[in-house]
């Protein structure tokens, strides 16, 4: 099935620990991006990647770490959280770029106290 | 500046018919999707409008007019399990064709 999974669904952490969120894709899609969603913010892009090692900021990236060693994962580090990061995050692929459809993971919620 | 315009939200009875307003102002324009995303749970991809006019696609439509930067979702014989926040995406222009979130309009259904 094809299908974009995220681990963990549920996190409660305290700040200064680092954390990873893994991102995995079964899809061969180029493109993989994360995005935070808080109410009345919408949905905020954090970091995409449109390759393999080749990864850019989007629009709040600060306070966040990504890699993209392999095409299918995409993890996203929080080296330091603070509680300011407390949300509800996404990953998401497509095949070719933020022009085509995208494919989300099922989402992490995270709370940092 | 660049911006899209949803309803915040909207109220509808099960088996009627009810449709959700974007607007959108944006440098440049490449497309423009719709998801639907139920409570707690990721978006999925309903439609994607790349020319103007209406694409229907079971029952659910979606409609497009470039010069009035103006879409429309539109559900018919609506269901309870219809009951989500629909999000407004436009792709803006430049070289990454970056992606621009409106913040969604809750669809609550009633029996």
């Amino acid at each position: 099935e094809a299908q974009v999974t995220q681990n963990p669904r549920y996190l409660i952490t305290v700040t200064g620990k680092k954390l990873t969120v893994t991102c995995s894709q079964n899809m061969n899609h180029e493109y993989m991006s994360w995005y935070r969603q808080d109410p009345g913010l919408g949905l905020r892009q954090i970091y995409y990647s449109m390759n393999v090692e080749v990864t850019d900021k989007g629009d709040v990236p600060e306070g966040y770490k990504v890699s993209r060693k392999e095409k299918r994962n995409f993890p996203l580090i929080l080296e330091s959280p603070s509680p300011n990061q407390t949300s509800l995050y996404f990953c998401a692929s497509s095949l070719g770029g933020e022009n085509t459809e995208a494919f989300f993971g099922q989402g992490t919620r995270l709370t940092v106290v | 500046g660049q911006n899209i315009d949803q309803p915040t939200e909207m109220t509808a009875t099960e088996g009627a018919i009810v449709q959700i307003n974007c607007t959108y102002q944006t440098s440049g324009f490449n497309g423009l999707f719709w998801y639907q995303q139920h409570a707690g749970e990721a978006p999925t991809f309903l439609s994607y409008n790349v020319l103007d006019g209406l694409e229907e696609k079971g029952r659910f439509s979606s409609f497009l007019s470039r010069s009035k930067g103006y879409s429309y979702l539109l559900l018919k014989e609506l269901q309870m399990k219809d009951s989500a926040s629909y999000l407004c995406a436009v792709i803006g222009a430049g070289n990454n064709r970056k992606l621009i979130w409106g913040l969604g309009t809750s669809l609550a259904v009633n029996p």
